[in-house]
């Protein structure tokens, strides 16, 4: 099974700040990782999917990046609307699985 | 718009199969671009992928919950179903169904763009 480390945990940011969140896996999965952001009492929603590209409608403050075993997820401005749950999901012959989560608040 | 919505009892007894249903709206589940999934969290934590169809009904399930899982396809109906047998408490989650696309541009890729709303099942006596 293919694993997925995501960290933090959990991260307090200002309102602008530039927001970081990693996705390792335990071995090469090319670019086969998407991240998805999931607020309280509603489904997920794909941001980014094979690592960089992002979805339609999303906002450009959202970007991915990475391949092989290191992925990452930025935030360029974080705003009040980005308070979150956000996971990262790989795929490999195996099936899919996600990360552990990272949940963003404001500070 | 494709508009995903799952269904079935909230509440299962320990021992028992959970069952749900989603049913597609706003697009056909026949399209042989996508395929179909299902997703749970229990409360308070992350996600986990459970299984998905194709319309042809091929399947893939995960490896910890393959031996207790069973989705199948109603074409006819628009509808994909999930059934998970001898559950326990730690199979109670909210329990999502949602489009799964596996190529883009004729490349391989997997993720789930359109999600249901999810419905909570919880097991208990």
């Amino acid at each position: 099974d293919i694993q997925m480390t995501q960290s933090p945990s959990s991260l307090s940011a200002s309102v602008g700040d530039r927001v970081t969140i990693t996705c390792q896996a335990s071995q090469d999965i090319s670019n086969y990782l998407n991240w998805y952001q999931q607020k309280p009492g509603k489904a997920p929603k794909l941001l980014i999917y094979d690592a960089s590209n992002l979805e339609t409608g999303v906002p450009s403050r959202f970007s991915g990046s990475g391949s092989g075993t290191d992925f990452t997820f930025t935030i360029s401005s974080l705003q009040p609307e980005d308070i979150a749950t956000y996971y990262c999901q790989q795929y490999d012959n195996l099936g899919l699985t996600f990360g552990g989560g990272t949940k963003v608040e404001i500070k | 718009q494709l508009q995903l919505q799952e269904s079935g009892p909230g509440l299962v007894k320990p021992s028992e199969t959970l069952s749900l249903t989603c049913t597609v709206s706003g697009g056909s589940i026949s399209s042989s671009s996508y395929y179909w999934g299902w997703i749970r969290q229990p409360p308070g934590k992350g996600l986990e992928w459970i299984g998905s169809i194709y319309y042809s009904g091929s399947t893939y399930y995960n490896p910890s919950l393959k031996s207790r899982v069973t989705i199948s396809v109603d074409t006819s109906k628009n509808q994909f179903s999930l059934k998970l047998s001898s559950v326990t408490a730690a199979d109670t989650a909210v329990y999502y169904c949602a489009e799964q696309i596996t190529m883009v541009r004729g490349v391989i890729s997997n993720y789930f763009d359109y999600w249901g709303q999810g419905t909570l099942v919880t097991v208990s006596s």
